[in-house]
């Protein structure tokens, strides 16, 4: 089945530490990957988007992301972690690049201990 | 500044009855969509709305329903066929439907008593 998978529900990190959040998904050709972040009670901002070209790409914030097709991943990084990144990261696609909806994946908190 | 407007923040309803959320974009955004969200769940998909007067189901359209009158606006409404509305409903927009880049608003918590 078609789907976006985010396998860790919770993951703290030291601030300063570097983090990286995982992201698959299964559809048969390569969908437009994008990466959200969302404080509480907050709406989704966009922190970066792949939709062709350099498979390294880099966001507001000091994130980046790596598309592997071979892995079919798409994961984001951080190299130092502010205390201020604590929020609930969201991978989604957009499986038939035609723009009619985004599909989440569940989600990753983020929390950063002192 | 433009941006996307939710209101209102919170909101109560008793069971059995109607109640509408306020989304309302000054992007000059053709494309409108409504999300709800559930915890650990993540984001899914109700409505969507490409122009005005245009709108089409998502995947859990079943208990709601919208309107887009006007290019700015796109309310939604939470019938009382909904089983289960409590949730946060995110309302966003993009330049157009092909333009995945969507801008979300900050969210409208509905709690059903």
């Amino acid at each position: 089945a078609q789907s976006v998978t985010q396998p860790d529900i919770h993951i703290t990190v030291s601030e300063g530490a570097s983090l990286e959040l995982r992201c698959n998904y299964s559809y048969g050709a390569t969908p437009y990957l994008f990466w959200y972040v969302q404080s509480p009670g907050q709406g989704l901002q966009l922190l970066l988007k792949y939709f062709s070209g350099d498979t390294l790409v880099q966001g507001i914030k000091g994130f980046e992301a790596e598309f592997k097709r071979s892995q079919s991943s798409f994961n984001l990084r951080k190299p130092s972690v502010h205390w201020s990144d604590a929020a609930e990261y969201f991978c989604a696609v957009d499986p038939n690049q035609a723009g009619t909806a985004l599909i989440f994946g569940k989600g990753t908190t983020l929390s950063v201990s002192s | 500044d433009g941006g996307i407007t939710q209101s209102p923040k919170y909101l109560f309803r008793k069971e059995g009855q109607n109640v509408t959320l306020s989304c309302e974009q000054n992007l000059n955004h053709d494309a409108m969509y409504w999300y709800r969200q559930d915890p650990g769940q993540g984001l899914r998909l109700i409505y969507y709305s490409q122009i005005v007067n245009d709108f089409q189901k998502g995947d859990i359209a079943e208990g709601y329903s919208v309107s887009r009158e006007k290019k700015e606006s796109f309310p939604l409404t939470v019938t009382s066929a909904q089983k289960n509305p409590t949730a946060f409903y995110l309302c966003a927009s993009s330049r157009e439907l092909a333009d995945n880049e969507q801008f979300f608003g900050p969210g409208t918590r509905l709690t059903v008593l």
